[in-house]
C-alpha cells in the first residue's frame, strides 16, 4: 500500500485566495482525520470522518475552513479566504477504525499564505 | 475524557547514550497508549502501542515502552540512541469506549550530539 497519500507537498498562495488541500487514504480505512501543526499549537485535530460523514468538526478554526469527503478514497480540506495566520502543516491521517488501531499518517501539506 | 503530558519539550543525548522519554496520561479505565515519530519534513509514525497483556511493549527501531498503570505513564526507551534517533516525539491516549479520537501530546524534540 503507498498510504496516506497528500497533495500538493508545499504549497504557496496570497492572503485571500482559496486554498484545497487533497488527501487520499489507504484503501479498508473508514476513518480519516485532519490536523494542523504550528510550533506554537503543537498538533490541533481539525475534523474526522468516519465512513465518508463528518463526525467532529468542532476543531475547525473558522468558517472559511470546510472539510468534505465524497468518496471512500478521497478527502478534501479547503481554506477560503486563506490568512497568514493559516500557514501550517497540515497532516491528514487514516485508520481501520477507532482505538487500537492507531493511525497512519501523510507527510503533510506544508501552507504558506503571504 | 483523556489527556497526555510530555513533561520534556527538548531533550539532548549523546550518540550511543540511553534514552528515555515521558509520557503521563489521565484517563479513568485502562487506556491504549502510543509513541509516534515525527522526522524533519515527515508525517508521524507509529513506533510502538499497548492496549493489553505484556505492559513492556516492543516497537520499531529498537524503541521499547513500559505501561505503569500505578504512575500512570508510558514512558519510551532506546539503550543506545543513534544520530538518526533525533526527531520529534509524541505520546497518544486512547479511548475504550465510546468514539473519540487519539489525544495527543504536544511532543518531545530530540537532539542528538556526537
Amino acid at each position: 500500500d503507498a498510504g496516506v497519500i497528500q497533495s500538493p507537498r508545499h504549497e504557496v498562495t496570497e492572503m485571500g485566495q482559496e486554498v484545497t488541500l487533497r488527501c487520499k487514504p489507504i484503501s479498508g480505512h473508514d476513518y480519516l482525520f485532519w490536523y494542523r501543526q504550528t510550533m506554537m499549537r503543537g498538533l490541533e485535530l481539525l475534523i474526522y470522518f468516519n465512513n465518508n460523514v463528518p463526525i467532529d468538526d468542532s476543531g475547525m478554526p473558522e468558517d472559511r475552513f470546510s472539510a468534505k469527503m465524497p468518496n471512500a478514497s478521497f478527502s478534501t480540506l479547503k481554506i477560503q479566504p486563506s490568512e497568514p495566520r493559516d500557514s501550517a502543516v497540515y497532516f491528514c491521517a487514516s485508520s481501520e477504525g477507532q482505538g487500537i488501531y492507531g493511525y497512519t499518517f501523510g507527510s503533510g501539506t506544508r501552507l504558506t499564505v503571504v | 475524557a483523556q489527556s497526555v503530558t510530555q513533561p520534556d519539550i527538548h531533550i539532548t543525548v549523546s550518540e550511543g547514550a540511553s534514552l528515555e522519554l515521558r509520557c503521563n496520561y489521565s484517563y479513568g479505565a485502562t487506556p491504549y497508549l502510543f509513541w509516534y515519530v515525527q522526522s524533519p519534513g515527515q508525517g508521524l509514525q507509529l513506533l510502538l502501542k499497548y492496549f493489553s497483556g505484556d505492559t513492556l511493549v516492543q516497537g520499531i527501531k529498537g524503541f521499547e515502552a513500559e505501561f505503569k498503570r500505578s504512575q500512570s505513564s508510558f514512558n519510551l526507551r532506546k539503550p543506545s540512541v543513534h544520530w538518526s534517533d533525533a526527531a520529534e516525539y509524541f505520546c497518544a491516549v486512547g479511548a475504550w469506549s465510546g468514539n473519540t479520537p487519539l489525544v495527543f501530546g504536544k511532543g518531545t524534540r530530540l537532539s542528538v550530539i556526537a
